[in-house]
Order: structure tokens, then C-alpha cells, then sequence
């Protein structure tokens, strides 16, 4: 069955560090991917997608991601990090079908040390 | 963006009642519409999707009967838990899409004493 994973689920990084959050999903054709953010206490925001064009795609915040194809990677970036930043997030993917519903990761909890 | 209401934000009801928790699209509207329900420290788990004028459609091992959804009109559905227990204790999320993009509302903490 089609699935997204991501790996290392506790992060814990200083402030200005860079960050990096892997997400591969399984599925040979075309889908549309997004990274989600959950502030604590808040509701999941979008951070930034990726439907088609330049697999390197710019999202809020600092944030970028980049489509592999041949990987079957959609990994988030962010060059430094601020205590701000503490959040979970979510990787997540739609599949050309099932009413095209997103798919979750298992989401990559991150804590931001000042 | 696009903003999603859920209405209550929490509520707390004893075991054997039924509660309402109602999802609206603020700023578009929306034929699709998703219920999920998330666990502490645990990702969303998708229960239905809710359309427009239509039944909704239940993920595996969600029982229709307990969690009734209705999505009247294309900016508001319903997720109605019937006869509440302990058990369904959680955190109910809505998601409702627009241009292909799911917009997520902020939540519903439901406590069953």
C-alpha cells in the first residue's frame, strides 16, 4: 500500500542550526506533496506544496523543500533555525485517487533550543 | 489561506450523549471536506470523508453508525458522536479542500466523562 514515512521523530537542535526533515513516500506516479506545521496549541498550517514546475519549492517562514522523482523524497529545509520554529510537522501526500485525500507522515517533532 | 472553523473548540459530555461538532469553510467553499481524529503524540488518523449532497465515506474500521456526518451545504459539515464514551476521547480535526490543497480547521478536544 502506498505510504509516506519519515524518519527521526524527536529533533532537537540550538538555535541557527540548520534543519533538515526527510519525507519519502511509495507510489511510481504522479502525486502532489505539502509539509504541514502544528505550533503547540495551534491547528495545521500549510508550510509550502509542490503540485508541478520547479521541484524546488519556497514556502512561509524560511522554509524550502525539494522534490527528488527519482528518490521519491519531498525533504524540508530550513538554512537556521529559531526557538520559533518548535513545532511538529507533517508530511503529507496525495495520491491520484481515493477522492485524492492526503496521506500523513508520521510527523517529525522538533524542540529549538535558545 | 484559506480558513477553517470548528465549532466547539472543546467539550466536555457524559457517557451516553451524543455530540455535535460542526466544520465550516469561512472563505470558499468546499464539495469535499475530511474528519480525522488525532491521538497525543500520534499523527491525524483520517475517520471520512464528508461530500456535498452525498454520503460520506468511511475509512476501515470507523463505524458509521456511531460517527454521523452530514454536509448540507458547501460550506458546513456535521461530525455528530453518538451515545459518547470514554473511549472516544480525543482530538477531532477538520480539513476541507480547496484548488487541492486541504485547509485544516483548529480542532475539537472532546472529553467523555
Amino acid at each position: 500500500a502506498q505510504s509516506v514515512s519519515q524518519h527521526n521523530h524527536h529533533v532537537i537542535l540550538s538555535e541557527a542550526a540548520s534543519l533538515e526533515l526527510g519525507c519519502n513516500y511509495s507510489y511510481g506516479g504522479t502525486v502532489n506533496l505539502f509539509w504541514y506545521v502544528q505550533y503547540p496549541g495551534q491547528h495545521l498550517q500549510l508550510l509550502l506544496k509542490y503540485f508541478s514546475g520547479d521541484p524546488l519549492v519556497k514556502g512561509i517562514k524560511g522554509f524550502e523543500a525539494e522534490f527528488i522523482k527519482s528518490k521519491f523524497s519531498f525533504n524540508l529545509r530550513k538554512p537556521s533555525v529559531q526557538w520559533s520554529d518548535t513545532a511538529e510537522y507533517f508530511c503529507a501526500v496525495t495520491f491520484p485517487y481515493g477522492n485524492n485525500r492526503l496521506a500523513f507522515g508520521k510527523g517529525n517533532q522538533v524542540v529549538v533550543i535558545p | 489561506g484559506a480558513v477553517v472553523s470548528q465549532h466547539p473548540s472543546w467539550v466536555i459530555c457524559k457517557s451516553g450523549t451524543s455530540v455535535k461538532i460542526e466544520c465550516r469553510s469561512l472563505d470558499f467553499q468546499a464539495t469535499t471536506m475530511f474528519w480525522y481524529r488525532q491521538f497525543p503524540k500520534q499523527s491525524l488518523m483520517l475517520m471520512a470523508t464528508s461530500n456535498e449532497g452525498s454520503k460520506a465515506t468511511y475509512e476501515q474500521g470507523v463505524e458509521k453508525d456511531k460517527f454521523l456526518i452530514n454536509h448540507a451545504s458547501l460550506t458546513l459539515s456535521t461530525l455528530t458522536v453518538t451515545s459518547a464514551h470514554p473511549e472516544d476521547s480525543s482530538f477531532y480535526i477538520c480539513s476541507a479542500r480547496d484548488h487541492g490543497i486541504q485547509y485544516f480547521g483548529p480542532g475539537t478536544r472532546l472529553l467523555v466523562l
